[in-house]
């Protein structure tokens, strides 16, 4: 059965570090999100992307991050100058229509030292 | 535009019933039911579309009440595997789903 990949599984990174997250959407599909959760909380929207450009995002989704899709499989979520408070699980959702179900890739742990 | 769920915790005992409810303060193109066990990621439903349309697991129904912008989960029979946390989320005719704050299912034997 298809589905969403995310490396890394986990990334410790110092405050102030650029990390980037990387996300693989299920080949067809062609919206793609990303959300985060701090432990133990909701699932909070951050992005959502379709045809190359961002369609919607959240006030959380600040200058701070980018996401890209670089080739025709890669989507990821830049974050350039990490705070603490960016220590989440970071989840990766593709679907294919704009009204369908979202798949779920595994997550990336972000800690920030 | 957070949907408000509600109860936030239900305890159960295998074989019990249980309701989830959704409600939202705006007009809604489309409900989703996920459910999401520890340190997992969540996992689809159900999905309920404006207009009545339904997509979701067999053993799972639910509900959407246009009018009310409300949705419900009915979990019947509960089997252990049942317990995680489900998170409805809602969509307001854009590319953008929030979820609630979700609620905590625990199922005992």
């Amino acid at each position: 059965e298809p589905e969403v990949t995310q490396t890394p599984s986990h990334q410790v990174t110092q405050m102030g570090q650029e990390v980037i997250l990387r996300c693989v959407p299920i080949s067809n599909h062609l919206y793609f999100y990303w959300y985060r959760q701090i432990l133990g909380q909701k699932v909070e929207f951050l992005v959502s992307f379709y045809n190359n450009e961002i369609s919607e995002k959240s006030e959380i989704f600040d200058d701070q991050f980018s996401v890209e899709r670089p080739d025709g499989s890669n989507f990821t979520l830049k974050i350039r100058s990490t705070k603490l408070e960016d220590s989440a699980m970071y989840f990766c959702a593709s679907r294919a229509t704009g009204a369908g179900e979202l798949f779920f890739g595994e997550g990336s742990r972000l800690t920030v030292l | 535009q957070q949907p408000v769920q509600s109860p936030q915790a239900v305890i159960l005992r295998e074989g019990e019933d249980a309701v989830i409810n959704c409600s939202s303060s705006k007009a809604l193109y489309s409900v989703h039911w996920y459910r999401q066990k520890h340190g997992e990621a969540p996992v689809f439903l159900m999905i309920l579309l404006k207009g009545g349309e339904q997509k979701g697991h067999e053993k799972i129904s639910a509900s959407f009440n246009e009018k009310k912008q409300q949705s419900s989960l009915y979990l019947t029979a509960s089997q252990l595997s049942y317990s995680g946390t489900y998170f409805c989320g809602t969509e307001l005719n854009t590319d953008k789903l929030i979820f609630g704050t979700g609620t905590r299912l625990q199922v005992f034997p």
